[in-house]
């Protein structure tokens, strides 16, 4: 079993759609990543969370430390959210950072 | 614009050959790290410095020689590679390697061995 399981590996939706995609994890952890990836190849770094809940415009990431469990929404989808959307977690027992396998967004117009 | 710039872009290169990525930030980050990653794949780390140090090598093989001249510069020594080691080659850095800072990510170095 993987320490981080995305779900789900691949969402297309409709351009306006409400998006979330999840996040969970088995080990002890200093922080949650979330992390956007295009097909030019460069990620950025969307969150960094480590208890409740961040707001960026139109993204949204919580997190539940005891259920070991983080979600990432994305309100009124656009095609430009078209991505690899990656969580990634910060073992606290090494500082390692374990990556999930990412989830694959098409918003299609 | 990213804030840690990955150079060259594209690399195609022998088997013979020898060529250096490189990578730099002026962030202030004491922490790089350089990642590889497969097509469809999360990135897998290589190595990780920290404040200059090499403080982790994920027995990485010893044809990719990481270099840290400076806490602004970060390259990849690359000599004798196979075509399996085609990927995307990621620079990032870190305010710290202790896991509280965010990531910044280059946007790469896509490297073909021919």
């Amino acid at each position: 079993k993987n320490e981080v399981e995305q779900s789900p590996q691949n969402l297309t939706a409709q351009e306006g759609e409400f998006i979330t995609i999840n996040c969970s994890y088995s080990v002890g952890i200093s922080a949650l990543h979330w992390l956007q990836q295009h097909p030019g190849g460069g990620i950025v770094s969307l969150f960094m969370l480590s208890s409740g809940k961040k707001k960026h415009g139109r993204l949204i990431a919580t997190i539940n430390i005891q259920e070991k469990h983080s979600s990432l929404h994305i309100t009124a989808s656009h095609p430009r959210d078209s991505a690899v959307y990656i969580c990634a977690v910060r073992d606290n027992s090494n500082y390692q950072l374990i990556w999930g396998a990412g989830t694959k967004l098409i918003i299609k117009p | 614009d990213t804030e840690v710039t990955q150079t060259p872009k594209h690399l195609v290169m022998g088997m013979t050959n020898k060529k250096s990525l490189k990578c730099e930030q002026h962030m202030g980050h004491r922490a790089m790290y350089w990642y590889k990653q497969k097509a469809k794949k999360p990135p897998e780390l290589m190595f990780v410095y920290s404040y200059e140090k090499l403080s982790i090598n994920e027995s990485v093989p010893s044809r990719f020689s990481p270099e840290c001249p400076n806490s602004s510069l970060l390259n990849l020594h690359l000599h004798a590679l196979q075509p399996e080691d085609s990927a995307l080659y990621l620079c990032a850095s870190s305010q710290t390697d202790r896991g509280t800072s965010p990531l910044h990510f280059g946007n790469g170095t896509r490297l073909t061995v021919t």
